[in-house]
């Protein structure tokens, strides 16, 4: 999946609980990015990071943080305030203005 | 609004035919595209790209037109193969530090 990692495959959220997404790169990109999909759909965006410590808002960041401390990682924070958390959760990087290549995932379900 | 659109959402084709997947797109100033394949469970993988200063972009068994007059961006699939099934996506880089927006994807399946 072309040096991005995430972690894990499959997460259950529990109700009011916060639960964390990793996304890890080795391809020395600045920019990282969260999207969301839903069955049958496209992809949302939901946070992305040009830089180190500078991240902005997307289509649909409500109820989500993110944090970018380190530039190989981006953690994304599905918080409580989320009432419709089940989704396949995707990671993308790329150099800048180029192309974004994306991780292999994570799905959270809700018990 | 910004948006980009497929034409179908679902496309079947004989194992061995050339397989012709569409999109349209609304913003002019859009200046990069990008065709995404995304299989059961996985994340989206890169196909093939081009910029708005060309106008037909060649890979391994794929093409890719643009026609920037009626803002229409194509893939072509050169002799499908059971492998290919897939969603496939178009992507349309606004020029806003790197967004990309998605198309709602159409589902190819390949016929043995």
């Amino acid at each position: 999946d072309g040096g991005i990692t995430q972690s894990p495959k499959y997460l259950f959220r529990k109700e009011g609980q916060n639960v964390t997404l990793s996304c890890e790169q080795n391809l020395n990109h600045d920019a990282m990015y969260w999207y969301r999909q839903d069955p049958g759909q496209g992809l949302r965006l939901i946070y992305y990071s040009q830089i180190v410590n500078d991240f902005q808002k997307g289509d649909i960041a409500e109820g989500y943080s993110v944090s970018r401390e380190k530039k190989e990682s981006f953690p994304l924070t599905v918080t409580s305030a989320q009432k419709n958390p089940t989704a396949f959760y995707l990671c993308a990087s790329s150099s800048q203005g180029e192309t974004q290549y994306f991780g292999p995932g994570t799905r959270l379900l809700v018990l | 609004g910004e948006s980009v659109g497929l034409h179908l959402p679902t496309l079947s084709v004989q194992e061995g035919d050339n397989s012709i997947i569409n999109c349209a797109y609304s913003n002019s100033a859009s200046d990069y595209f990008i065709w995404y394949k995304q299989e059961s469970g996985k994340g989206p993988q890169f196909i093939i790209d081009i910029r708005s200063n060309m106008d037909k972009r060649q890979g391994q068994r794929v093409t890719v037109l643009l026609n920037k007059t009626v803002k229409h961006l194509s893939l072509q699939i050169a002799a499908t193969q059971p492998g290919d099934s897939a969603v496939y996506f178009c992507a349309e880089n606004l020029n806003q530090g790197g967004k990309l927006i998605f198309g709602q994807g159409t589902e190819l399946s390949v016929k043995p």
